[in-house]
């Protein structure tokens, strides 16, 4: 069955310092998204890309966060300047169309010292 | 906007015996359901989603959930479970039109003991 794959799939990072996440979407797929999950909180959007730009994001993504879709295959979140509370799981997702559910991937738990 | 109530932080249940996990949502416009299962160190796996037709939806794993509009609820519900159900079971609403932003629920860790 096809995969998203995230990497790493642990990153300690100390606070200030620039991170990039790592994602494969699934080929075929034309959806992708970030969401996080603070340890003990909702799993929480960040932000959709289709078509090679933004469609959509929150509050949380703010000028820290960039996305980008570099080739065909990866997409990637940077995070400029780290802070602690930046500590959360990540997780990447895709999807087909916009009602054909989501596939996420293992997430990246990335831990801003 | 959207939000998800998950009543229920914990579950802790049985072998063999049912279960059923709550989801309550709230919602102003038309929307699709999902659960969403998360094993230990995994990511999130889609269990079943409501669209739009019968109520009740059959997912993966033997699990199904009801769609009650009125009570504007969803709940999941397993008849006899396994020891390999133990996982977190996240509750998701999205808009049934626009871009498909998933707002989750705090998620139902479900215990299941020998």
């Amino acid at each position: 069955e096809p995969e998203v794959t995230q990497t790493p799939s642990h990153q300690v990072t100390q606070m200030g310092q620039e991170v990039i996440l790592r994602c494969v979407p699934i080929s075929n797929h034309l959806y992708f998204y970030w969401y996080r999950q603070i340890l003990g909180q909702k799993v929480e959007f960040l932000v959709s890309f289709y078509n090679n730009e933004i469609s959509e994001k929150s509050e949380i993504f703010d000028d820290q966060f960039s996305v980008e879709r570099p080739d065909g295959s990866n997409f990637t979140l940077k995070i400029r300047s780290t802070k602690l509370e930046d500590s959360a799981m990540y997780f990447c997702a895709s999807s087909e169309g916009r009602d054909s559910g989501y596939t996420f991937g293992s997430g990246t738990r990335l831990t801003v010292v | 906007a959207q939000s998800v109530t998950q009543l229920d932080s914990q579950v802790p249940v049985f072998e063999e015996a049912p279960v059923e996990l709550r989801c309550n949502y709230s919602s102003s416009v038309s929307v699709y359901l999902f659960w969403y299962v998360q094993y230990p160190n995994q990511g999130l796996q889609l269990l079943l989603k409501y669209l739009s037709g019968s109520t009740l939806v059959k997912g993966i794993n033997g699990f199904e959930a009801e769609f009650n509009k009125s009570q504007t609820s969803f709940h999941l519900r397993k008849p006899s479970v396994h020891i390999s159900d133990t996982a977190e079971y996240f509750c998701a609403v999205s808009e049934s039109s626009g871009y498909s932003t998933l707002t989750f629920g705090k998620g139902t860790m479900l215990l299941v003991s020998p």
